[in-house]
């Protein structure tokens, strides 16, 4: 079975805070996703990668930056996180850019 | 660009026929795909189908697509209290998904 596991199911951080979130998948998926989640909102996109060390912004990138440094590990960095941050943050992976994966998510209350 | 739109909330009885409607605007769309998601957990990919099929079936599901019209609806038969969740329609763009707000299916007794 395909894992895709994220380092907290749950994180509180204070306004101007440095933020990292990381996800880490078995199945050697060249593509990485990171997306938020906010009610009436679905799921939007704020970086994908699809190799090592490249990144292309998603639909909603700003106030974000992510790092992937080795295949199985894609993290999202907020850099002075603000209370608007706070959502659903949600972790993918796939071969392909469809039929992905997803891991359980972070919920991050920034106050 | 990619808009998919689905209703928000869906009640159902146990023992009856849930539909799902999706409508989405890219005509290109070569998949298009329905997620389940779980309370407190990630979404799962329930089912997906080709745009030149019309139906689709697996088990309890059944996907209907309209092309013409852009609508998509996932009918699950025979709804049991574990079909509870947000039900996430996605089309497939260039080279992301994009996901409607998601349903939410309430299964009451």
């Amino acid at each position: 079975d395909v894992k895709v596991t994220q380092s907290s199911r749950y994180l509180v951080k204070r306004t101007g805070e440095k933020v990292f979130l990381e996800c880490v998948q078995d199945m050697d998926h060249e593509n990485m996703f990171w997306y938020r989640q906010d009610p009436g909102l679905g799921l939007r996109l704020i970086y994908f990668s699809y190799d090592v060390k490249m990144k292309e912004k998603g639909d909603i990138p700003e106030g974000y930056s992510v790092s992937r440094e080795k295949k199985e590990r894609f993290s999202l960095i907020l850099e002075s996180a603000s209370t608007n941050q706070t959502s659903m943050y949600l972790c993918a992976s796939s071969t392909q850019f469809y039929e992905q994966y997803f891991g359980p998510g972070t919920r991050l209350t920034v106050t | 660009g990619e808009d998919v739109e689905q209703s928000l909330f869906l009640s159902v009885r146990e023992g009856d026929s849930s539909v799902i409607n999706c409508t989405y605007t890219d005509s290109s769309s070569t998949y298009l795909y329905w997620y389940k998601q779980e309370p407190g957990a990630g979404l799962q990919l329930l089912t997906y189908i080709f745009s030149n099929m019309d139906m689709k079936q697996d088990q309890r599901l059944t996907v209907l697509l309209n092309k013409k019209d852009k609508h998509l609806s996932l009918r699950i038969a025979d709804t049991q209290t574990g079909d509870s969740a947000i039900y996430f329609c996605a089309e497939r763009g260039d080279y992301k998904l994009s996901f409607g707000a998601g349903t939410t299916v309430t299964v009451r007794a």
